[in-house]
């Protein structure tokens, strides 16, 4: 059974800076990983998709990374803002009998003015 | 892009009745979706996978004559939450896998449940 974790749970910086958020996945037999963002209350809006075959994903300040092989992605944030604060959930489409999608229990972001 | 719409956003209803939830994808064909539930500063739960004119797949632990679910048509989905009770407080989300796009899954805003 996949499963799949974030670390940390909670960060805050300050306005500025460059940060990394970590996910890490038990079952290499993916077909995708994707990363979310979820302000409070809210749903899901999605940020990023990287099939299997890739090695990373870039959208404007945001740049996931995915070692298929060691079950890890990255979602890297440039100069963060006070905007981007909210819970930022990694994704596992995986492959075989179960065709699902799998959560992280997610990272809480503070980007602090 | 592809939407998916819910209704109602927010619910608040009483213990002992009956809340339904409606999923519809408003501009693709979904011949699959998808239930989630969350709990505060939990990730999502996958409860139940539903295909289009068949019954729904239910994950373990979650009770399907509790959490009704109907697909009835390429663009809609319901959950009905029977005889809630205040643990059924929750965000549940839905999602939607486009026809032609088997591993994407479209989501839903949400509805907020609570039960009083």
């Amino acid at each position: 059974k996949q499963e799949v974790t974030q670390i940390p749970a909670a960060l805050s910086v300050p306005e500025g800076e460059n940060l990394v958020l970590n996910c890490s996945f038990t079952d290499s037999a993916i077909y995708n990983l994707q990363w979310f963002r979820q302000d409070p209350g809210k749903g899901l809006t999605s940020l990023l998709l990287i099939q299997s075959s890739q090695r990373e994903q870039t959208s404007g300040r945001l740049n996931a990374s995915l070692d298929k092989s060691s079950g890890r992605s990255t979602l890297y944030i440039a100069a963060s803002q006070p905007g981007d604060s909210a819970t930022y959930l990694c994704a596992v489409f995986s492959s075989g009998s179960a065709r699902q999608l799998t959560f992280g229990s997610g990272t809480q972001l503070t980007v602090l003015p | 892009g592809a939407v998916v719409s819910q209704h109602p956003s927010r619910v608040i209803c009483k213990s002992g009745t009956s809340v339904k939830i409606e999923c519809r994808s408003l501009d693709f064909q979904a011949t699959t979706m998808f239930w989630y539930r969350q709990f505060p500063k939990q990730s999502l739960m996958l409860m139940a996978t539903s295909n289009e004119g068949s019954k729904a797949t239910y994950e373990q632990g979650v009770e399907k004559d509790k959490f009704l679910i109907n697909h009835a048509s390429l663009t809609l989905s319901t959950l009905t939450v029977t005889s809630a009770h205040p643990e059924d407080s929750s965000f549940y989300i839905c999602s939607a896998r486009d026809r032609d796009s088997w591993e994407t899954q479209y989501f839903g805003p949400g509805t907020r449940l609570l039960v009083l």
